[in-house]
């Protein structure tokens, strides 16, 4: 199982572009790397996912260099509401599999 | 579409009782997760089903934890003899087929 690794924490303000990056250097080929959201008293909400290159969807975009071994989650123009804990899972669509969580991102967004 | 109906939302018992949750897909999803989160801390593993097998049940803590999904729907998750480290949010899961998990609102698990 590829293990990741994020920053424990980040800061910003409203009105700004946040990127948390996700480092997972023992990334599988068939591997690929989800991002989640979680309020508190709430489970894990999905966000994007890929497995390379760039996507993009309405609340985020993911980035993804060549060699896989880390990923970016970028949130544009954060508000108040985006203060959450933001998790990468990495894992593969080759078949049902044990998903683990790492420790996650805190974000606060102030005002 | 996916969703997860969990109960009770809060379960507070005596330590050395037995508990039971349980975890009600919404629709027809062939994985399910269960995960134990412990207030600021991410969602820990503790197995999964594809259907009624349970390929996985490395992260449960001891043999006083077990589950089932005997139908491959419904599933529970039972603690025997309960201990106050047990205490902590039960969270379940369904998987789409690209494994995007969607959860439930979790069971919050209070161990006296």
């Amino acid at each position: 199982l590829a293990k990741t690794t994020q920053p424990i924490s980040m800061d910003s303000y409203e009105g700004q572009e946040v990127n948390i990056t996700c480092s997972h250097n023992n990334i599988a080929t068939n591997d690929y790397i989800t991002w989640y959201q979680q309020f508190p008293s709430q489970g894990p909400r999905f966000i994007i996912q890929g497995y390379k290159t760039k996507v993009t969807n309405e609340v985020a975009s993911l980035f993804i260099p060549a060699d896989r071994k880390s990923s970016t989650l970028s949130l544009p123009r954060v508000s108040l509401s985006d203060t959450a804990v933001y998790y990468c899972l990495v894992g593969g669509w080759t078949g049902f599999q044990k998903l683990v969580f790492g420790t996650g991102t805190r974000l606060l967004v102030s005002p | 579409g996916a969703g997860v109906s969990q109960s009770p939302r809060y379960k507070v018992t005596k330590r050395g009782q037995d508990v039971t949750l349980r975890c009600d897909p919404i629709s027809s999803h062939a994985t399910l997760y269960w995960y134990q989160q412990a207030l600021g801390q991410g969602p820990e593993f503790l197995t999964y089903f594809n259907y009624e097998a349970q390929p996985d049940k490395s992260g449960l803590p001891s043999d006083r934890f077990s589950a089932e999904r005997p139908e491959g729907s419904i599933s529970t998750l039972t603690i025997q003899r309960t201990e106050q480290r047990d205490s902590a949010m039960y969270r379940c899961a369904v998987g789409t087929g690209d494994e995007k998990l969607f959860f439930g609102s979790g069971t919050q698990l209070s161990v006296l």
